[in-house]
């Protein structure tokens, strides 16, 4: 099970950092990402990290502004969000891939909604 | 922008059949990386429906199917029901992007 959360309102070129917390097994073993979606849009790949060697990857429309980490003695999954953009608005869900690969995404968090707004 | 397109729309009567395309690249599909899919019930998480193409996660009926050719994926649905109307997703890797991509998504509707 994952459970995400940290979304909330933030204004513009702000951050934020989200949490997924993993239960029933051990996240450093599998390839975690971040989706997320769009209010009324499809789903969009943000971020992922590899289960070895901690490898990261990002979306060109974050890269820079995106940093996907994990707390192994926590289980937990983060994303630090910053420089916000009104375009970041989403829902934004952690998914469990394979332990090598990226997909398929299974399971998935319930998400957690940010709004970047003034 | 997604790079694997689907239609934005498919529908058809209950229990008639559908088919939704996904079509790629040479730098995901065709790179001969596994194609999934994904069913978004209406404000719901996207659940998992196919993985490595054709294979089904336990739970997910015979009625939902999967096959990859060259650069494109289908997904199929027969026996189409009330319940299955949703959006649908494909994913895989991309080497060129180095990342995972999406595809546009496409509306089931049941007539």
């Amino acid at each position: 099970q994952l459970v995400a959360s940290g979304g909330g309102l933030v204004q513009p070129g702000g951050s934020l950092r989200l949490s997924c917390a993993a239960s029933g097994f051990s996240l450093s073993s599998f390839v975690m990402s971040w989706v997320r979606q769009a209010p009324g849009k499809g789903l969009e790949w943000v971020s992922g990290l590899t289960s070895i060697g901690g490898r990261t990857f990002y979306a060109d429309s974050v890269k820079g502004r995106f940093t996907i980490s994990r707390d192994d003695s926590k289980n937990t999954l983060y994303l630090q969000i910053n420089s916000l953009r009104a375009e970041d608005t989403a829902l934004y869900y952690c998914a469990r891939g394979t332990m090598n690969t990226l997909t398929p995404f299974d399971p998935w968090g319930q998400g957690t909604l940010v709004t970047v707004s003034s | 922008q997604s790079v694997l397109t689907q239609p934005p729309s498919v529908s058809a009567a209950p229990g008639q059949r559908v088919t939704i395309s996904c079509s790629g690249s040479s730098s995901n599909i065709g790179s001969n990386y596994d194609v999934s899919w994904y069913q978004q019930l209406p404000g719901a998480v996207p659940k998992l429906l196919i993985y490595e193409n054709d294979k089904r996660p336990s739970g997910i009926p015979d009625r939902f199917s999967g096959s990859k050719s060259g650069t494109s994926a289908t997904l199929g649905i027969t026996g189409l029901q009330t319940g299955d109307e949703a959006d649908y997703y494909c994913g895989t890797w991309d080497r060129s992007l180095s990342g995972g991509v999406f595809g546009t998504g496409t509306k089931v509707t049941v007539l």
